[in-house]
């Protein structure tokens, strides 16, 4: 299994609500990571876990919360988003060994903030 | 900091032309390089990498690259494209130790006329 999973796909909230992004990947990948994407832009790094330890955290506002549960699974949870946050959110994974630079993308969860 | 530049924002060719995306990258030592594609909507794909060894990479889909140490660059090369090629295409780096952050260039986007 070479593929890292997402739900939902899309997903429409308003500024109030509270949602969460969920990341699954079964290659035995110890770091993981999540990523927005604006249209027209390459991905910007948000979060880096690293043995379901938080090791690069971009500056991101405390509107968007990470969690790694287990060493397969990732989450955003989503609180108090604004309109600008709207745009495509990927996951990734990496391994720990020799490839460790190599990542591999989940498909997106497509977020509008209404 | 390591940077990624892709000169072209937008590239046009012919469906069975053949195909150049260029991408320099400035980096002290040797850099890890990457190419991915992303097609509408959707998450980034890995086509290949170089890491080292063989200058000339072979990635998925028959695309190659070449590191070229002396012009910093990694060029993507297609002999003959085909329609469903039509994508976002970023180069990416990883400067070694720097817990795996990739940095991506601002993509080119690839037109395929029948």
């Amino acid at each position: 299994d070479t593929e890292v999973t997402q739900t939902p796909k899309h997903l429409v909230m308003g500024m109030t609500n509270k949602k969460s992004l969920k990341c699954e990947q079964h290659m035995g990948h110890r770091a993981m990571y999540w990523y927005k994407q604006k249209a027209k832009k390459p991905p910007e790094l948000m979060f880096v876990y690293s043995y379901e330890k938080l090791s690069i955290n971009e500056s991101v506002p405390s509107r968007f919360s990470p969690e790694c549960p287990n060493s397969s699974l990732l989450n955003l949870h989503l609180h108090a988003l604004q309109p600008e946050d709207s745009a495509l959110y990927l996951c990734a994974s990496s391994p720990q060994d020799r490839f460790a630079y190599e990542q591999y993308f989940g498909p997106g969860t497509r977020l509008t903030v209404t | 900091a390591q940077s990624v530049t892709q000169p072209d924002i937008h590239i046009t060719v012919s469906e069975g032309a053949s195909l150049e995306l260029r991408c320099n990258y400035s980096y002290g030592a040797t850099p890890y390089l990457f190419w991915y594609v992303q097609s509408p909507g959707q998450g980034l794909q890995l086509l290949l990498k170089y890491f080292s060894g063989d200058t000339l990479v072979q990635g998925i889909k028959g695309f190659e690259a070449e590191f070229k140490r002396s012009q910093s660059s990694f060029n993507l090369r297609k002999p003959s494209v085909h329609w469903s090629d039509a994508a976002e295409y970023f180069c990416a780096v990883v400067a070694e130790g720097s817990a795996r952050q990739l940095t991506f260039g601002s993509g080119t986007q690839l037109t395929v006329l029948p």
